[in-house]
């Protein structure tokens, strides 16, 4: 079945620091690969996604690239900033009429 | 232009009540999905609607369904609530179930708490 793997949280980090966040999945087919942030009380925002291997989805500082050979989807950011604190899920969808499968998430807190 | 608005905000209701919740999608968008999201857990899919026909059921048992309405706006039904059925039920939209690299547009959820 598909599934997605992430690191557990949380994760607390201090600003302008980097961030790793570690995503791994296992998938029958071609799946496309996303990143979705949830801030406290709200649903979640689509943050970047990739459909093919080798492609790298970014947005707002943040980058991850679809590695295909390691079954990975790796949400990194050069500097993080306090308002970065939230969920971050990891996210695959395989085919036509599929939905979703996320990871479990992980916290992020940046501390000023 | 307006996102996917989901009602009420919070919902309080008893063991055994019976629970609806609303969303009304993206203008132009035709498919909705509901996902259930246990606290301190991802999202887990309940069911797509396309065109007014449910187009996928997650695992999840019979006291749950959905229908779609003309103008593609949905509700979700709980019965018979137990007090596991509380969590942030999350409505997405999208133009249609498509391809797999067609994301979805959540709402902000319904939280609902069984007592």
């Amino acid at each position: 079945g598909n599934s997605v793997t992430q690191m557990e949280g949380p994760v607390t980090l201090s600003e302008e620091a980097f961030l790793t966040i570690n995503c791994t999945y296992t998938a029958t087919g071609y799946p496309s690969l996303f990143w979705y942030v949830q801030y406290p009380g709200e649903g979640l925002q689509l943050l970047l996604k990739a459909t093919k291997a080798d492609d790298k989805g970014s947005n707002k500082g943040f980058e991850a690239t679809y590695r295909k050979e390691t079954t990975s989807f790796h949400l990194e950011k050069g500097s993080v900033q306090v308002s970065d604190s939230a969920v971050y899920f990891c996210a695959l969808k395989v085919d036509y009429g599929q939905n979703f499968v996320f990871g479990p998430g992980t916290r992020l807190s940046v501390l000023p | 232009d307006a996102g996917v608005t989901q009602s009420p905000t919070h919902l309080i209701k008893t063991r055994g009540q019976q629970v609806t919740l609303r969303c009304s999608p993206i203008s132009g968008h035709k498919s909705v999905s509901w996902y259930q999201q246990v606290l301190g857990q991802g999202p887990q899919f309940i069911f797509q609607y396309y065109e007014k026909e449910e187009r996928g059921r997650g695992n999840f048992p019979d006291r749950f369904s959905a229908r779609q309405f003309p103008n593609y706006s949905s509700e979700l039904n709980v019965n018979a609530l137990l007090l596991g059925d509380s969590a942030l039920y999350l409505c997405a939209s999208s133009p249609s179930p498509g391809t797999s690299s067609y994301e979805q547009y959540f709402g902000p959820g319904t939280r609902l708490t069984v007592t």
